[in-house]
């Protein structure tokens, strides 16, 4: 069974700091990582992939992966009250099919 | 900005009775998924399909479930005889041939089961 956890918060931040989103698998054969943002009732918003070791930044965004430790991250930089969502951590293993964590809410406050 | 389209947002239905979701990919995607997602839980893989036929299914995906392309454009789930149980947001994703991992989501068909 292939797992993907991730600590489902709260995680509060003050707007302006760096929220960090961590998400360890199961699988040491996954391939592919993604972050998803979904808003309250609304559906998943891909918004960074990553599928080699170390980081990728985009924008105020950057992925981080650990291979070794099977660990992922996601940092938001500049938080801002209207990146309060829930993550969703999400890996492929050998399929084009990804196994979705339960999501952890961030909630950033002015 | 091409998006995935999906209808109706939301279905009341009877439990016992057939139900059709809809959903309409991005035009040059060749990859089409559906999920759900029970309120408060995880996203939930059903079924992909390629090519017009089903490339991965989950254990969910029963016999109660099947999934159609009948046109160029529409990619359909048909729930027959619905149960409580299957009340759900359901999903319609779909991704492109040169980023096939990378999948774009509809916004959803909030089904309830009554």
């Amino acid at each position: 069974q292939k797992e993907v956890e991730q600590n489902s918060g709260p995680l509060s931040v003050p707007e302006g700091a760096i929220a960090s989103l961590n998400c360890t698998y199961s699988d040491r054969g996954s391939q592919s990582f993604f972050w998803y943002r979904q808003y309250s009732g609304k559906s998943p918003e891909l918004i960074m992939s990553i599928y080699s070791n170390g980081d990728k930044e985009d924008g105020r965004f950057t992925a981080q992966l650990n291979k070794a430790s099977q660990y992922v991250s996601l940092l938001i930089r500049d938080s801002q009250p209207s990146d309060s969502a829930t993550y969703l951590c999400a890996v492929n293993g050998g399929s084009y099919i990804p196994t979705f964590g339960r999501g952890t809410s961030l909630i950033v406050h002015p | 900005e091409p998006e995935v389209t999906q209808t109706p947002s939301h279905q009341v239905t009877q439990m016992g009775q057939e139900v059709i979701l809809r959903c309409v990919p991005i035009s040059n995607h060749l990859y089409f998924y559906w999920y759900r997602q029970i309120l408060g839980q995880k996203v939930e893989f059903l079924v992909s399909f390629y090519n017009n036929e089903i490339s991965e299914k989950s254990e969910i995906f029963d016999d109660q479930f099947s999934v159609e392309r009948p046109d160029g454009s529409n990619f359909t789930l048909k729930i027959r005889s619905t149960k409580l149980e299957d009340s759900a947001m359901y999903f319609c994703a779909s991704s492109g041939q040169g980023a096939v991992n990378e999948q774009y989501f509809g916004p959803g068909t909030r089904l309830t089961v009554t």
